[in-house]
């Protein structure tokens, strides 16, 4: 089993739409949490972290569940610019980070 | 200018040559990283540093070594390279002060093809 697993997509949604992604972890004692963006081939950039209370940052609203051991991202009225894979990274007290396969996202018109 | 550079962005070469792929960074971050991608799978970490005299494996180590010459600068080699290798390659870095809300910071990546 994957340290970080998520839902590999694609998931495909209209414009207006509103889209969420899950990733379970493994290792109870990881202690951060992000959500990471990639754009086709490009690196990696952060997209936000999650807080245990949760928290939004405009149409984006992150969730941690440490009991179930999952994080979750929800995208509301998206955009054609939302379009990207999506990765969930957990970190350890080691300072280590473990990624998530992705999961990818496409907003039609 | 970019704050974590990595030269080159693109190489091919064939089985059994030695590659060094090089990054900078001007972010003044103490740990820096090495991750690999392959299509449809999510970065895996080779080698990391959180600092000049500190060197760790990672999940994926084999055949692959590491050198940190400096705060500023960490170089991936692969000794020799097999068609395996082949991958999208990410150099990060990070700061150590604010470790349990420490993000990453990514190069553009070095796309490498082994013959």
């Amino acid at each position: 089993r994957k340290e970080v697993e998520q839902d590999p997509g694609p998931f495909n949604v209209p414009e207006g739409a509103t889209v969420a992604f899950n990733c379970t972890y493994s290792n109870s004692a990881s202690q951060s949490f992000f959500w990471y963006r990639q754009d086709c081939r490009k690196e990696p950039k952060l997209l936000m972290s999650v807080y245990s209370s949760g928290n939004e940052d405009g149409r984006f609203t992150a969730q941690l569940n440490r009991a179930s051991q999952y994080i979750s991202l929800l995208i509301r009225d998206s955009k054609l610019s939302d379009s990207a894979t999506y990765l969930c990274v957990v970190n350890t007290n080691a300072g280590k980070s473990t990624f998530g396969d992705g999961t990818t996202l496409t907003v039609k018109p | 200018d970019a704050d974590v550079t990595q030269t080159p962005r693109n190489r091919i070469t064939k089985t059994g040559k030695r590659i060094m792929l090089e990054c900078s960074q001007t972010k003044g971050h103490d740990r820096m990283y090495w991750y690999r991608q392959d299509p449809g799978l999510g970065l895996r970490l080779i080698y990391y540093s959180f600092d000049v005299k500190d060197i760790n494996k990672g999940e994926i180590s084999d055949g692959y070594s590491v050198s940190r010459q400096a705060q500023a600068k960490f170089s991936l080699s692969l000794e020799s390279a097999i068609p395996n290798q082949t991958a999208l390659y990410f150099c990060a870095t990070s700061d150590s002060t604010v470790w349990d809300r420490e993000t990453q910071y990514f190069g553009p990546g070095t796309r490498l093809l082994v013959l």
